[in-house]
Order: structure tokens, then C-alpha cells, then sequence
């Protein structure tokens, strides 16, 4: 079965401390997602990666930054965490091309509280 | 610009009632349209997709969505919803690269009995 990991479910930082998300996909995607999930506000884009290595900023970057050292992982870093990046943060992947490119597949959600 | 509109932010109906939830979108080239769906505290799953072809695709879980294109839209629909339906529906469009996505902010619907 096909499948995105995001290593930590439930996560509760404080305001100033470093934070890593973990994401690992077992599908061979190019391609490489952090998006951010708040109510109301539906689902915005971190960053993106189309290769290893290789990042793109999304819509909302400021305050994140990114590693991609192998194909199947993607961490999302928060360098200093802050109450306003309390949020649900979804991985997701696909493939750059190919009959199936287009459709991401999603992990099940980091859920992070910054007191 | 991109941008996709669900007009309706919560729906509500009865176990066994019609569904349809709107999406209506503005993209400028051919897009590819999505229906996902989130349980509570989980990630999404893809429900349906269109690509090309017949403008009536089918999905999992017995949902169905029709792209019209002189509209912008592409409506999910189910003939009988089931509890298990109690979720939260994304619509979503991307270019042909797979590399943009553009969503929806959602409809959350809620199953009485």
C-alpha cells in the first residue's frame, strides 16, 4: 500500500525552540509538499520540492525552511517556533509526470501546539 | 488568478438524503480537478479526479462529480449519504504539471440520523 509517513502525530513546542517535521513517502515521487491546514483557511502551500536538493517557496514561507537530502524524505524545520505557527502541517507527494501525475497523496497530519 | 470557491462552508443532511457540494473555480488553462476528503485528525484522501474525457467521473465510497467547464465548476455529488460520510470535503485544481495546486477552503458536512 502505498504511503506518506509524517513522523509525529501530536507535537507541543515552546515559543523560541527548534521544530522538525519529518515526512518519508515509499512511492518514488519527484515531487514533495509541506502545506499548513488552519480552519477556514483551507489548505496553503509551505514549500515545495520537485527534486532532490530543490526547493520552491509556496505561499506562506516566512518563518520555515526546508531539507531535501534524499528523494523520499522532506523535512519542514521551523527554526524558532512561534504561538502563530500553532497549525495541522500535511505532507504530500506525486509524481512530475507520468498517466498519474497530478493526484498527491497525503500523510495523516502533524498536529503542532506552540505555548 | 487561481483560485478555487466552495460556497458553502458547513451542509448539513439527513442519513440517506441527496448531496451535492459546489465548487466552482478560476483557472486559465485545461485544469485538473480534484474532490479529497479529510476525517477528523487525519490527512486526505482522494475521493475523484478529472483529467480529460467524460465530464462525469466516478469516485470511491459510491461520490460522483461532474466538470462543467461553461460554469467553472465541478460539483460532488452522492445519491445517499451515509454517516460515515461526516467529514470535511476539499476541492481542489491544478495545472497539468502536478506541480500547483489550488484549494478549496472546504465544506464540512455533518449526517443526522
Amino acid at each position: 500500500d502505498v504511503k506518506v509517513t509524517q513522523s509525529s502525530r501530536y507535537l507541543v513546542k515552546r515559543t523560541g525552540e527548534k521544530v522538525f517535521l519529518e515526512c518519508v513517502q515509499d512511492m518514488d515521487h519527484e515531487n514533495m509538499f509541506w502545506y499548513r491546514q488552519d480552519p477556514g483557511l483551507g489548505l496553503r502551500l509551505i514549500y515545495f520540492s520537485y527534486d532532490v536538493k530543490m526547493k520552491e517557496k509556496g505561499d506562506i514561507p516566512e518563518g520555515y525552511s526546508v531539507s531535501r537530502e534524499k528523494k523520499e524524505r522532506f523535512s519542514l524545520i521551523l527554526e524558532s517556533a512561534s504561538t502563530n505557527q500553532t497549525s495541522m502541517y500535511l505532507c504530500a507527494s506525486n509524481h512530475a509526470a507520468g498517466p498519474n501525475t497530478g493526484e498527491l497523496f497525503f500523510g495523516e497530519g502533524s498536529r503542532l501546539t506552540v505555548l | 488568478a487561481q483560485s478555487v470557491t466552495q460556497p458553502d462552508i458547513h451542509i448539513t443532511v439527513s442519513e440517506g438524503a441527496s448531496l451535492e457540494l459546489r465548487c466552482n473555480y478560476s483557472y486559465g488553462a485545461t485544469p485538473y480537478l480534484f474532490w479529497y476528503v479529510q476525517s477528523p485528525g487525519q490527512g486526505l484522501q482522494l475521493l475523484l479526479k478529472y483529467f480529460s474525457g467524460d465530464t462525469l467521473v466516478q469516485g470511491i465510497k459510491g461520490f460522483e462529480a461532474e466538470f462543467k467547464r461553461s460554469q467553472s465548476s465541478f460539483n460532488l455529488r452522492k445519491p445517499s449519504v451515509h454517516w460515515s460520510d461526516a467529514a470535511e470535503y476539499f476541492c481542489a485544481v491544478s495545472d497539468q504539471s502536478g506541480n500547483q495546486f489550488y484549494f478549496g477552503t472546504g465544506t464540512s458536512l455533518t449526517v443526522i440520523p
